[in-house]
């Protein structure tokens, strides 16, 4: 039974250039959450897809934004990137109907 | 403004002793808490507590949560070095579908 890939792994960028990350849900679940942990932080709510709509969003500036596919799976772009974008940036899966999230390993971003 | 508050930040064991991690929260409308071990990247789900379910176990691992105090409490009894990880936990709020991260413990277990 796959989990919730992530790609890619890691990522090093610089200022003011866009990034695109993606993530594919474990199989059998239709909502995917993104979120970013700072280095010694908790994870901080982005936003959540649902039948590929953005159904709730945390406290992030519109530079932040996502897509989900019909398969499922998501992307989270990231605008305009600033060196505190620097993060990793989880992806989370989970049925709709359920509020237990599986993780995926994460992207590691770096703005430089 | 909704939080969740983990302590102690961080926490220095040998192996055999009992730990207990402490989660804190002040939500407007409580729903669920979960529990999650991160060791490198993913963090991998343990528990989850509702109105209806309290108190759970599994292993060495357990938990409660006191909806009246508003907080929960991870214990690790007999702890082993492969213990050593951050423990999240993390509340939703009822009417939306946001999940509430604390900073996490850091938890390591010396041999």
């Amino acid at each position: 039974d796959a989990g919730v890939t992530q790609s890619p792994t890691h990522l090093i960028k610089t200022r003011g250039q866009q990034v695109t990350l993606r993530c594919s849900p474990k199989s059998g679940h239709d909502t995917v959450s993104w979120y970013q942990q700072a280095l010694g932080q908790g994870p901080q709510f982005i936003f959540q897809y649902y039948e590929e709509e953005e159904r709730q969003r945390g406290n992030f500036p519109d530079r932040f934004s996502g897509h989900q596919f019909p398969n499922y799976s998501s992307e989270l772009n990231v605008n305009a990137l600033l060196l505190g974008d620097s993060a990793l940036y989880l992806c989370a899966s989970s049925w709709a109907r359920q509020e237990t999230q599986y993780f995926g390993p994460g992207t590691r971003l770096l703005v430089l | 403004e909704d939080k969740v508050v983990q302590s102690p930040l961080s926490l220095v064991v040998h192996e055999g002793d009992t730990v207990t991690l402490n989660c804190s929260y002040e939500v407007t409308n409580f729903r669920s808490l979960l529990w999650y071990k991160q060791e490198k990247k993913a963090p991998t789900f343990l528990f989850m507590l509702t109105s209806s379910g309290i108190e759970k176990k599994s292993g060495r691992l357990s938990s409660i949560l006191d909806k009246k105090e508003l907080f929960s409490i991870l214990n690790i009894t007999a702890t082993q070095t492969g213990d050593s990880a951050v423990y999240l936990c993390a509340v939703v709020v009822s009417g939306t579908y946001k999940y509430i991260f604390g900073t996490g413990t850091r938890l390591k277990v010396l041999a």
